[in-house]
């Protein structure tokens, strides 16, 4: 699977939206982009994730540029309750019985700030 | 949505005991399960890929006889530490991948239990 680099940390006001950049430059074609995010002493949380489309759903949306070699996931409007690691991992889509471990590099640690 | 139980949340043992901890997918088959460890404000790292009705494969530098890995059946896993010693102490996972729907399996999804925290004394 194609490794990713993401910013080690990032801050942002409450209310505003965190944009969270991941770059994939060595993706392939059947690799999927996935994000992730882990609050303190819990298990990650699937947020969402995308081939080449951009993606939205109710915690976030997924912008993949259109040569897939980076990625932004958007939390509109920030809480406290976001301050997490967020992790962006592509995993290759082999179909039917695929194993498709999930690989986590460092994340980027986002903290939401009052 | 999928729910993955893990347990104990938190286990305190003595060196040299070992520890089972053990991962439920409480709505869903998982015929695939993950564990991974984690240490203090580090990433995750995968030690073994558990399937249902065979052997676990184990990532390269993960002890097999140190971290037995059970699967017995499509709802559980289970991770043995054995003869658990102090550098043991970590942050230990389970995931459960859900079966896709159609055809189109990278909308497999992969849920997290809430992880456990083994400390070795």
């Amino acid at each position: 699977d194609a490794k990713t680099t993401q910013p080690p940390s990032m801050d942002c006001a409450e209310g505003r939206a965190a944009n969270l950049p991941c770059n994939h430059s060595t993706i392939s074609g059947n690799e999927y982009v996935y994000w992730y995010r882990q609050i303190h002493s819990q298990g990650p949380q699937y947020i969402i994730h995308g081939l080449k489309n951009n993606e939205t759903n109710e915690m976030a949306s997924l912008i993949i540029t259109e040569d897939r070699k980076s990625s932004t996931l958007i939390l509109p409007h920030a809480t406290l309750r976001d301050t997490a690691v967020y992790y962006c991992i592509v995993r290759a889509y082999a179909g039917g019985t695929s194993y498709g471990k999930l690989t986590f590099g460092q994340g980027t640690i986002l903290t939401v700030h009052p | 949505g999928a729910v993955v139980s893990q347990h104990p949340s938190r286990v305190i043992c003595k060196s040299g005991t070992s520890v089972k901890i053990e991962c439920r997918s409480l709505d869903f088959q998982a015929t695939t399960m993950f564990w991974y460890r984690q240490f203090p404000k580090k990433s995750l790292m995968l030690m073994a890929t558990s399937n249902e009705g065979s052997k676990a494969t184990y990532e390269q530098g993960v002890e097999k006889d140190k971290f037995l890995i059970n699967h017995a059946s499509l709802t559980l896993s289970t991770l043995t530490v054995t003869s658990a010693h102090p550098e043991d102490s970590s942050f230990y996972i389970c995931s459960a991948r859900e079966p896709g729907t159609g055809y189109v399996s990278a909308n497999y999804g992969y849920t997290f239990g809430s992880g456990t925290r083994l400390t070795v004394v």
